[in-house]
């Protein structure tokens, strides 16, 4: 099983929006609907905030969204904040009792 | 609070065992599936093990199959990972999450605990 692949960067201006991607194949992300986002700050354990593709845990600002299009998954955060800037992770069930996550996105707020 | 608290870490030379335990509290424990989930600096976030809600069912990740075992106590709402034969890439952050394999419908790993270092080193 692979790691999903995800840029190792991305950055916006406060206020702008920013789209982060999750490639994966037809067996985890193209085939799951149990596609979840976790948001990671320094020295913190991580957290979900998207989960079965474009679900909100309850607390997370409607500011994050997620979508899935084929066997590419993607978090959007619009109204950049500088709370936003931390590193995400995107996570993919992938059959047979199997989880696979992505290598990590840092998104930095300018 | 829901909450999840690991312990056990340390350092430990290479073909050794190590055991890491987690403490749970806040929810009823043994609806829930627990999973281990670890995390390197290079490699970012790997899932490594998952126990089923009744300890049943148990499954590993391929890079820990063979090596490690999970397990669970929900009288002591409780869960164990033991780790056999560590190698120097074993080295990571290892986090004790709520997830899957619950006997409800939950498919996101929430909470995570604070997460423990295991240093695999000669």
């Amino acid at each position: 099983q692979s790691a999903l692949t995800q840029p190792p960067s991305a950055s916006g201006s406060p206020g702008q929006s920013v789209t982060i991607s999750c490639t994966g194949t037809s067996s985890d992300v193209g085939g799951s609907i149990f596609v979840s986002w976790y948001q990671q700050h320094p020295g913190k354990a991580p957290k979900v905030m998207i989960y079965e593709v474009n679900k909100r845990p309850s607390g997370v600002p409607d500011r994050f969204s997620g979508s899935k299009s084929g066997n590419v998954a993607s978090l959007t955060v619009s109204g950049l904040q500088a709370a936003d800037e931390a590193d995400y992770y995107c996570c993919s069930y992938a059959g047979n009792n199997y989880w696979v996550f992505g290598g990590g996105t840092k998104l930095t707020v300018l | 609070q829901v909450q999840l608290v690991e312990s056990g870490g340390g350092v430990v030379q290479p073909g050794r065992s190590l055991g890491l335990s987690c403490a749970a509290s806040g929810f009823t424990f043994d609806t829930y599936g627990i999973h281990w989930v670890r995390q390197t600096p290079d490699k970012g976030l790997e899932w490594a093990a998952g126990v089923s809600h009744d300890g049943d069912k148990k499954y590993y990740g391929d890079s820990v199959k063979g090596r490690f075992a999970i397990s669970r106590d929900n009288s002591r709402n409780t869960v164990h990972l033991q780790m056999n034969s560590l190698r120097v890439e074993d080295t990571a952050v290892y986090y004790c999450v709520r997830g899957p394999l619950s006997n409800v419908w939950y498919s996101q790993f929430d909470p995570w605990g604070q997460g423990t270092l295991v240093t695999v080193s000669s």
